[in-house]
């Protein structure tokens, strides 16, 4: 157990749909990381939050969106979906926002759009 | 995005053999990190690098840090049925200014099949 908890574990929903994601993240962690896993893609980096304020953002469709509330748990929202946005969806977390900071990943929500 | 390369892709061993499988990359990582992933469950944490060169042990696990700081391999010893699952290398590259970015780029996992 990586401490990094998400739900649901499993959505399905149809396409034009709007769906909430949430992570929290380990005890003492100020960052939050989403990543997204599909078969054709592998892992991919979509963004980062620290302490509460937007990091980094990698390939996150404007669709998207993410924010990290003061208790510093996260949420992901997806919205518009479209058939393609079915994957898993992971959480992680850090200490601190640096690259050298290790990462723990949560049990990810597995997101089937029909 | 970018990714990093990983080899192989899969491995189908007999257990009791040991494993290697490695990453490289075109830029240069801060970091380097291996995390095992079993079906439908999230990246588990194997070994983290931090140095180029080190070496590090994890129980039959090892993994070393390039000293190019461009490529990380990881050796499985005398394997067993437990250890099949997906592998994946990860790393943080590094930006101008020779910090790294939080975020991990990931290699395409390598599945390993161990059979009894």
């Amino acid at each position: 157990d990586s401490g990094v908890t998400q739900t649901p574990k499993h959505l399905i929903t149809a396409t034009g749909q709007r769906v909430t994601l949430r992570c929290s993240p380990r005890s003492g962690d100020l960052s939050v990381y989403w990543y997204q896993q599909s078969l054709d893609q592998g892992l991919q980096f979509l963004i980062q939050y620290y302490n509460g304020e937007e990091r980094a953002k990698g390939n996150i469709l404007e669709r998207f969106s993410a924010q990290q509330f003061p208790d510093l748990h996260s949420e992901l929202n997806l919205s518009s979906l479209e058939l393609g946005d079915s994957a898993l969806y992971f959480c992680a977390s850090s200490v601190l926002a640096g690259g050298s900071d290790t990462q723990y990943f949560g049990p990810g929500t597995r997101l089937t759009v029909l | 995005g970018q990714q990093l390369n990983q080899n192989p892709q899969s491995m189908f061993i007999q257990e009791g053999e040991d494993v290697s499988m490695n990453c490289t990359s075109s830029s240069i990582f801060n970091t380097w990190l291996w995390y095992k992933q079993d079906p439908g469950e999230g990246p588990v944490l194997l070994i983290a690098l931090y140095k180029a060169g080190e070496l590090t042990s994890n129980g039959r696990l090892t993994a070393q840090f390039g000293i190019t700081r461009k490529d990380s391999f990881l050796n499985i010893s005398a394997s067993i049925p437990s250890d099949v699952g997906i592998y994946f290398c990860a790393g943080s590259p590094i930006r101008a200014g020779g910090t790294s970015y939080g975020k991990l780029t990931f290699g395409q996992g390598t599945i390993l099949t161990v059979h009894p």
